[in-house]
């Protein structure tokens, strides 16, 4: 399975300065994904980090609050910019993982990045 | 549209105790996967299972197992002579294989708490 290092683990930053939060996999994956997981509450797909080309943002996200980057295929970096307390939140990157015919394809999640802007 | 339901929030049970989460999905898409994943309090999202649409066996490792039935649309998950390092959020997740584009759809989320 592959193998997802998120950094950082955790900051606590200042309200209206911006966290970069960086992903890195252990193997070439074509899917990454940027998830948030707002206290207590289940996980919402942001965005799709797409290689080399401007990532797929879901209802809600905009590219301004929450710019992606996607300079290869092992690595993707997400900025939440404009910190408020409302985006003190679990970041979560993933991957998929494609299986063998049959078999299916996995979607691996990394560590988190935990938020706490005050 | 995709759904998921785990109308459990939360389950307490004590050692040794069996316990199962359920998962309940709706998607019109006739191909699909069906995840489950533990949250442990450290956040880290850990797979567990994943079930393609087309296999309906279910499957068992270690205390763990897992039932899925197409008929009724759910996918629930046991634990077995619980204990106290299971103790975490358990998502149930789907992934349509149709126009979705690849999006997980998760449920709300389990809070299993396993106590002595």
């Amino acid at each position: 399975s592959a193998v997802i290092s998120q950094k950082p683990s955790r900051d606590i930053c200042q309200r209206g300065t911006s966290l970069t939060i960086q992903c890195q996999v252990d193997s070439q994956v074509t899917m990454m994904f940027w998830y948030r997981q707002q206290p207590g509450q289940s996980l919402t797909l942001i965005a799709t980090a797409n290689q080399g080309s401007e990532a797929t943002y879901e209802s809600g996200f905009v590219i301004d609050k929450f710019p992606i980057s996607r300079p290869n295929l092992t690595f993707s970096t997400l900025t939440v910019s404009n910190l408020s307390p409302e985006d003190s939140s679990i970041y979560l990157c993933s991957v998929e993982e494609v299986g063998r015919p049959l078999s299916g394809n996995t979607i691996y999640f990394g560590e988190g990045s935990w938020l706490t802007v005050v | 549209a995709q759904k998921v339901t785990q109308a459990q929030t939360e389950i307490s049970v004590v050692e040794k105790e069996d316990v199962t989460l359920d998962c309940v999905y709706e998607t019109r898409d006739t191909t699909y996967y069906l995840f489950w994943y533990k949250q442990p309090p450290s956040g880290e999202l850990v797979f567990l299972i994943r079930r393609n649409s087309f296999d309906e066996q279910n499957e068992i490792s270690g205390r763990y197992s897992w039932n899925f039935q197409k008929s009724t649309s759910s996918f629930n998950f046991t634990i077995t002579a619980s204990q106290v390092v299971d103790s975490a959020v358990y998502f149930c997740a789907l992934l349509p294989l149709g126009g979705g584009g690849n999006k997980l759809t998760f449920g709300t989320g389990t809070q299993l708490k396993v106590e002595l």
